[in-house]
């Protein structure tokens, strides 16, 4: 039984680069959900696909961030034009929703940890 | 928006003592979740809550709803140190989608 695994787990780049970071959910899981996290705070929702369609994204997400989910499988997020404010983990969950009560709890994946320098 | 905050924040406690960890949120939300999140780890699903009055508990550990409230407990029996960790509790869930997480408390358990 395998759970959410992402890729790359460290990052390291610099200032103006651009990167992308991937997550591989629990499989037949059909949310996927991405997070960040800066030392010392909760995880700060950033976007979540239901399949392959996104249906949220956050309000402080800046346009140099999108993300995508073809398939309904895998879902990769990219970073544009990285700036120090950036760095960060950056956590991928993903929930089964719609055949019982309670299976919606969104399993996290390691994170890939972000530092541009 | 849903809010969610914790208190306290840091809990240094001795082991086998009782103590509690609140967590109020700010308006409806479809279900609690409370998370423990070791260093550099990432975070692990202790207890959904979904419905008012709901408790559970595993090992040592026991959370509780009270949706009037709008408050949920984690209460922590005869600490010892293997639960140190930071533990997040969140509201949120499949009509909202996205999780908002408490800012944390970070408990360590000193022998």
């Amino acid at each position: 039984d395998t759970g959410v695994s992402q890729n790359p787990r460290h990052k390291i780049t610099k200032r103006g680069q651009n990167v992308t970071f991937r997550c591989d959910p629990i499989s037949e899981h059909n949310r996927l959900y991405w997070y960040r996290q800066t030392l010392g705070q909760g995880p700060e929702f950033l976007t979540y696909f239901q399949n392959e369609a996104q249906l949220e994204k956050s309000r402080l997400l800046s346009d140099r961030f999108s993300a995508e989910r073809p398939k309904g499988s895998f879902s990769t997020l990219e970073i544009q034009r990285t700036e120090q404010g950036d760095s960060a983990m950056y956590l991928c969950a993903s929930s089964l929703v719609g055949l019982a009560v309670g299976t919606d709890t969104q399993y996290f994946g390691p994170g890939t940890r972000l530092t541009v320098l | 928006e849903l809010k969610v905050e914790q208190n306290p924040l840091f809990l240094s406690m001795q082991e086998g003592k009782n103590y509690t960890i609140y967590c109020n949120y700010s308006t409806t939300s479809d279900r609690l979740y409370w998370y423990r999140q070791d260093p550099g780890k990432s975070l692990e699903s202790l207890f959904v809550l979904l419905s008012n009055g709901a408790v559970k508990q595993e090992g040592r550990l026991m959370a509780s709803l009270d949706t009037k409230a709008r408050l949920s407990t984690l209460h922590i029996t005869a600490a010892v140190h293997d639960l140190s960790a930071t533990y997040f509790c969140a509201g949120g869930g499949t009509s909202y989608g996205k999780l908002t997480f408490g800012q944390g408390t970070i408990l360590t358990v000193h022998p």
